[in-house]
């Protein structure tokens, strides 16, 4: 499968508790972007990713939020002290030329 | 501001009737739109898309039709299937800004035997 995989699909939290996710994008796509849909709404946009460099992030990041992307490679979502308005669905999505973006499966947070 | 509008939270059809889906957007700015689909706790998957260059584009049941003056574009899927079944979403992007998309909040559509 060559498309964009993202894990753990589930995550259970505390309240608190620091929880990691991880999106492997299409392995020639440059570009990676991490959104976040909450119930009832369309997909928000995060951060992005130009190979390593984050080049931007929405003001929806807040500092509890860091992402990375070491070597141009997978990425990372990391989010500390999480809180109950933190759970959502967080997607991942890549894109090299062109103008679609393709996006994972998701990884579903719920922050007890 | 919600710069891209799904006004039909909803939209229920018959079998081998059209679906038609509707999107408005208020950035001028757009230039690039797509329709997305997405079913319950999986990632929306690509459907179709149109540069703002257009005003029509194909692909085997779905159309998507651009109004530029009125800031409209819409979705046909002839004929509509069971398997459609799922929540539509409209997404927009404008050049320089990283390809990044603003959704609208999605149309669920239900295609009835």
């Amino acid at each position: 499968d060559t498309g964009v995989s993202q894990n753990p699909r589930h995550k259970i939290t505390k309240r608190g508790q620091n929880v990691t996710f991880r999106c492997d994008p299409i392995s020639e796509h440059n570009r990676l972007y991490w959104y976040r849909q909450t119930l009832g709404q369309g997909p928000e946009f995060l951060t992005y990713f130009q190979n390593e460099a984050q080049l931007e992030k929405s003001r929806l990041l807040s500092d509890r939020f860091s992402a990375e992307r070491p070597k141009g490679s997978f990425s990372t979502l990391e989010i500390q002290r999480t809180e109950q308005g933190d759970s959502a669905m967080y997607l991942c999505a890549s894109l090299m030329t062109g103008e679609t973006q393709y996006f994972g499966p998701g990884t579903r947070l719920l922050v007890l | 501001d919600q710069q891209v509008k799904q006004n039909s939270p909803s939209l229920s059809v018959q079998e081998g009737r059209i679906s038609i889906l509707n999107c408005d957007y208020t950035n001028s700015m757009f230039d690039y739109f797509l329709w997305y689909k997405k079913y319950p706790a999986e990632g929306p998957t690509f459907l179709i898309s149109i540069s703002s260059i257009k005003d029509k584009n194909e692909d085997g049941r779905f159309t998507v039709f651009l109004n530029k003056s009125a800031k409209h574009l819409s979705l046909h899927i002839v004929p509509s299937q069971p398997g459609d079944s799922a929540v539509y979403f409209c997404a927009a992007r404008s050049s320089g800004s990283n390809y990044k998309l603003t959704f609208g909040k999605g149309t669920l559509l239900t295609v009835n035997p």
